[in-house]
Formats: C-alpha cells, structure tokens, sequence
C-alpha cells in the first residue's frame, strides 16, 4: 500500500508565495506528479519529479527528496486563478499507475 | 498535446439502471487507461487499469461486477456501472497517456479527460 498525504486546506494572499507539501510512502518509486483541480474539472498537469531536487516551470516550482520520502509545490506571484485543488501523485514503477494523496484546497484572497 | 475525450459530461439515472461511460483517446494509442472516481471535496481514487485486450485490473474493494471496464481499442475504454444506486452518485474521470517513445521517455505524463458526472435517483 501507500500513503500520500497533503493539508487539507491552505490560504494565502493574492501575490504572496505559497508551499503545499506532500509526503508518502510507496514502494517501487516511479515519479512523483503535481496536478491542479478546478471544481468540477479534470486535473490538469502542472510538474514532474523523478530525481532529487528542484523543477521551476514559470511561477511553479516542484521539489521531491526521495530518501524523505517528501515533495512539495511552491507557487508563486498567486493570483485569483489559483484557487483551486492541488493534487499530488506518486507512480509505481511496476504498474505506471498514478495514486493520488488526500489533496489541498488552496483559497486565495485579495 | 495529447487530448482525452470523456463522453457524457453528465448524467441522470434512475436507481438499477445501468449506464455506460466513454472514454476516447482522440490523437494518440494508449494500450492502458485509467478509471478514477471522485466524491466531493476528495481526491481522486484509482478504481482500476483498463488494459487493451485484455481483463481489467481493479483495486481493492472494487466490485468488478458492477464497474465493468471494456477497452476493446487503443483509443477507446468504457466504463459502465451497472445496477446502479444512489451512492455510486460520483465523478467518475479516466486518464491515459501515449505509448512511451524509447527509453528515457521522460514524464509520460496521464491526461485526464473532462469526467462524467453520475447522480443516481
């Protein structure tokens, strides 16, 4: 089995900066996923880490340490549009399916 | 980029009715697709792999009985769920991604189609 976990809820102010962390425990490692979720949307990909370290794509940012077991998102320069779910997701090396954590609801405010 | 097409947005039964979702694969093969399914306010759970040509591969506690997965193509997968009651009422989204190009293919990043929203009366 594995365990993906997330906070639940985050707020922060429009502009501001903001870190969503997730930690997991999996077996067979295979790359962890960041995907946002609008409500009653699809989950649309945001950032990929497979390797220790940082990926920046424009005001995003993903980290992953796999000896911790641990990755984050960090946004920044929030806006409005940004309200929204993040969900974090580890791939099993063995069956390239995806398993998503508990998710974080991200509300950001003027 | 890879596009997924989900077929219907939204649906109303009534409870023991039987309802079939499409999931279409629109520019690209995908031997694998995935079904989720999403209750308000959580995240997504893996119901099962759909594999082409072959059975389903369900996780546990999903009644393969009554989530009944045919990927009879490389572009489509189905889902129907059968004898339906209120409480299957879901989001239900399938995924897929191309075929991995060689090694070192990188990401091979799941995109996700739009979902079908069930509510069962």
């Amino acid at each position: 089995g594995q365990n993906i976990d997330q906070p639940t809820e985050m707020t922060a102010t429009e502009g501001a900066i903001v870190q969503i962390n997730c930690t997991y425990q999996t077996s067979g490692f295979n790359g962890l996923f960041w995907y946002q979720q609008h409500a009653g949307e699809a989950p649309t990909f945001l950032s990929y880490n497979v390797l220790d370290g940082l990926e920046e794509k424009g005001r995003f940012s993903s980290f992953l340490s796999r000896s911790k077991g641990y990755s984050y998102l960090l946004l920044k320069e929030l806006q409005m549009k940004d309200s929204a779910s993040y969900l974090c997701a580890v791939r099993r090396m063995l069956f390239q399916k995806l398993v998503f954590g508990t998710g974080t609801r991200l509300l950001v405010s003027p | 980029g890879a596009v997924v097409s989900q077929h219907p947005s939204w649906v109303i039964c009534k409870s023991g009715t039987s309802v079939k979702i499409e999931c279409r694969s629109l520019d690209f093969q995908a031997t694998t697709m995935f079904w989720y399914r999403q209750f308000p306010k959580q995240s997504l759970m893996l119901m099962a792999t759909s594999n082409e040509g072959s059975k389903a591969t369900y996780e546990q506690g999903v009644e393969k009985d009554k989530f009944l997965i045919n990927h009879a193509s490389l572009t489509l997968s189905t889902l129907t769920v059968t004898s339906a009651h209120p409480e299957d009422s879901s989001f239900y989204i399938c995924s897929a991604s191309p075929l991995p190009r060689g090694r070192g293919a990188g990401a091979n990043v799941l995109t996700f189609g739009a979902g079908s929203r069930l509510t069962v009366l």
